[in-house]
């Protein structure tokens, strides 16, 4: 079955560090990625998707994730984090094989501290 | 526009009993996906539509759960005979395309006693 894997279950980092969030998946053919944010008390929200072309995409609030085919990982990046960035993360997959539906990482909470 | 919409946002009940959740996807989405979110299992898919096509169920996990979408609109997820293991938020999402970007809503949370 597949299978999504976020390394991290809980990270907190002082603001304006560097944040990197792993997401590696298994083997299943063509894939879209995705990463979703849970704010405390909100509903998920898409910070950015990959589907094709250029491996290093760009979402909103400056994350931008970078997807390694060879590695089957699809990591999330942001150069200097804002208390505000304080959320849930999800890496999720649609395997093109095997239906529409996303396939969820366990998640990362990030907690910044001001 | 609007976005997804579920009601209600809280629903308390017992052991035993059957509930319904309903899910009003963005205007023009071909596509709706049912998952749930709860404490040790994360995020997972349950039912998927597609336009007139038949549903995927693969993921509902008893044959208590069921989900109708009418006139490829609003959908209901009904789960019969709650267990407490039901107890979670239950997540409703939907696209315009196949394999597009999905829209969340805000999810039922659903506390079975």
């Amino acid at each position: 079955a597949q299978s999504v894997s976020q390394h991290n279950h809980h990270v907190i980092l002082s603001e304006a560090a560097s944040l990197e969030l792993g997401c590696n998946y298994s083997y299943g053919g063509t894939v879209n990625l995705f990463w979703y944010v849970q704010y405390p008390g909100q509903h998920l929200q898409l910070l950015l998707k990959y589907f094709s072309g250029d491996p290093l995409v760009k979402g909103i609030k400056g994350f931008e994730a970078e997807f390694i085919k060879s590695k089957f990982s699809f990591n999330l990046r942001k150069p200097s984090v804002q208390w505000s960035d304080t959320a849930e993360y999800f890496c999720a997959v649609n395997y093109n094989n095997a239906g529409n539906m996303l396939t969820f990482g366990g998640g990362t909470r990030l907690m910044v501290k001001p | 526009g609007a976005g997804v919409s579920q009601s209600p946002s809280n629903k308390v009940t017992e052991k035993g009993k059957d509930v319904e959740l309903r899910c009003d996807p963005i205007s023009g989405h071909t596509a709706l996906y049912w998952y749930r979110q709860s404490l040790g299992q994360g995020l997972e898919f349950l039912i998927y539509f597609q336009g007139n096509s038949a549903p995927d169920k693969s993921g509902l996990p008893s044959d208590r759960f069921s989900a109708e979408r009418t006139g490829g609109s609003v959908s209901t997820l009904t789960i019969q005979r709650t267990q407490q293991e039901d107890s979670a938020v239950y997540l409703c999402a939907s696209s315009s395309t196949a394999n597009g970007q999905q829209f969340f809503g805000p999810g039922t949370r659903l506390t079975v006693l």
